[in-house]
């Protein structure tokens, strides 16, 4: 079955520090893939998107994630964290064209002072 | 541009009362149209998603049903609320182009 897997649902890292939250999807044929943050008691925000043009995608608030298909991945990143980066963080994916979008577990994402 | 409301922000309700929630889009036509339900600590669930007027799927059988009167509002409903409901309720829509745009969501908390 299709599936989207997110490792960890909770990652600390500290202010300043790297962000990194793991994202693997399967799917038989390129997929479409999202990232979404929810902050507490919001609905959920697209943060980018990959729709099969460059692999490297940029996002809003300073995110990008990077399609890598030999590894059916699709992790986000960001150089610096902020406090205000705090949050859930969803990717998904949509397997093949006409599927609904599926929706990983989520990962929420603690900065440390 | 394009803007999703939901309402109530919050509801309280009691256990075996009714339920409505709404959902309204505006700056699009002929939207799909999902509900989803986050129980805490849980992921996404979806419940129901509509691809025209009157035309509604059901992912999961439970006690609670949706309607589309019109092309841009949904409509979740229940007759009767058990205290499993509880949870944030999450409105959404899309396009063509397959991503999803959320509503702001209920707290919806059955006692």
């Amino acid at each position: 079955a299709q599936s989207v897997t997110q490792l960890g649902s909770h990652v600390s890292v500290s202010e300043g520090a790297l962000v990194l939250l793991r994202c693997n999807y399967s799917s038989s044929v390129p997929p479409y893939l999202f990232w979404y943050v929810q902050y507490p008691n919001q609905g959920l925000q697209l943060l980018l998107k990959y729709t099969s043009a460059a692999t490297l995608v940029k996002g809003i608030n300073g995110f990008e994630a990077e399609f890598k298909k030999s590894e059916t991945s699709f992790h986000l990143t960001k150089p610096s964290a902020h406090m205000s980066d705090a949050a859930e963080y969803f990717c998904a994916v949509i397997p093949n064209r006409d599927d609904k979008i599926i929706f990983g577990k989520g990962t929420r994402l603690h900065i440390l002072p | 541009s394009q803007t999703i409301h939901q309402w109530p922000a919050t509801l309280v309700q009691p256990v075996g009362s009714p339920l409505s929630l709404e959902c309204t889009v505006e700056g699009t036509s002929n939207p799909n149209l999902y509900w989803y339900r986050q129980a805490a600590g849980r992921g996404l669930q979806l419940l129901f998603y509509s691809v025209g007027i009157g035309q509604i799927s059901s992912e999961v059988p439970q006690n609670l049903s949706a309607s589309r009167p019109q092309d841009r509002q949904f409509i979740l409903s229940s007759k009767k609320l058990l205290l499993s409901d509880s949870g944030f309720y999450l409105c959404a829509w899309s396009s063509s182009r397959y991503e999803q745009y959320f509503g702001p969501g209920t707290r919806l908390t059955v006692t």
